[in-house]
């Protein structure tokens, strides 16, 4: 198995809601990612979970929440989200190492109404 | 700071013509760069990493070019096809403080028949 897999590919939710969005890989990567990407522009990371330690960029608000339940799951839970952050979210995986690759996986549209 | 720009930001040429995209970046001290492809709504694929000590790699009819000493990179496309039809982005790791990724805005590649 060589891929990122995400959950569900589209999202609606409104602002009051609480969703998940998941991302498995069973690759062995010991640092998985999550991205968001407005139409456009690049990713935009987010969170870094790598070899059980959690990174956070300092510019995502608190209403994203990142979990990693094991070394092959990475979820995001969202919390009374705004519209602006209606986006693709990319989930990506890495098995170590400077030069090695990130596989990203399709991505989950959301939007927020 | 670390950046990465690449030109032209669009870029319309019609099948079984060649092209190329440029990308120039800030990133130091410098690890490798890759070129990914994006399909609309999809998340990146890896098309070829270059190191410093690399100047030409290729990967079927995409051929990527790197000068370290100017930071600049080249894709070029041979033999355009549809399925070209993509955003290419230019992402530069660097090692130590720039050891995250930098995300280049891409290029949007329409290849018409």
């Amino acid at each position: 198995d060589t891929e990122v897999t995400q959950t569900p590919k589209h999202l609606v939710m409104g602002m009051t809601n609480k969703k998940s969005l998941k991302c498995e890989q069973h690759m062995g990567h010991r640092a998985m990612y999550w991205y968001k990407q407005k139409a456009k522009k690049p990713p935009e990371l987010m969170f870094v979970y790598s070899y059980e330690k959690l990174s956070i960029n300092e510019s995502v608000p608190s209403r994203f929440s990142p979990e990693c339940p094991n070394s092959s799951l990475l979820n995001l839970h969202l919390h009374a989200l705004q519209p602006e952050d209606s986006a693709l979210y990319l989930c990506a995986s890495r098995l170590g190492g400077a030069d090695n690759e990130q596989f990203f996986g399709p991505g989950t549209r959301l939007t927020v109404l | 700071k670390n950046q990465v720009e690449q030109s032209p930001q669009s870029l319309i040429i019609l099948e079984g013509k060649n092209c190329t995209l440029q990308c120039n970046y800030t990133v130091s001290p410098f690890s490798n760069l890759r070129w990914y492809k994006q399909d609309t709504g999809r998340g990146p694929v890896s098309l070829t990493i270059m190191t410093f000590s690399e100047n030409t790699k290729s990967n079927g009819r995409y051929t990527a070019t790197l000068d370290a000493d100017t930071k600049q990179s080249s894709l070029h496309i041979t033999a355009s096809q549809l399925s070209d039809s993509a955003s290419y982005i230019c992402v530069v790791r660097g090692t130590g403080s720039a050891r995250q990724l930098t995300f280049g805005s891409g290029t949007q590649l329409t290849v018409l028949p």
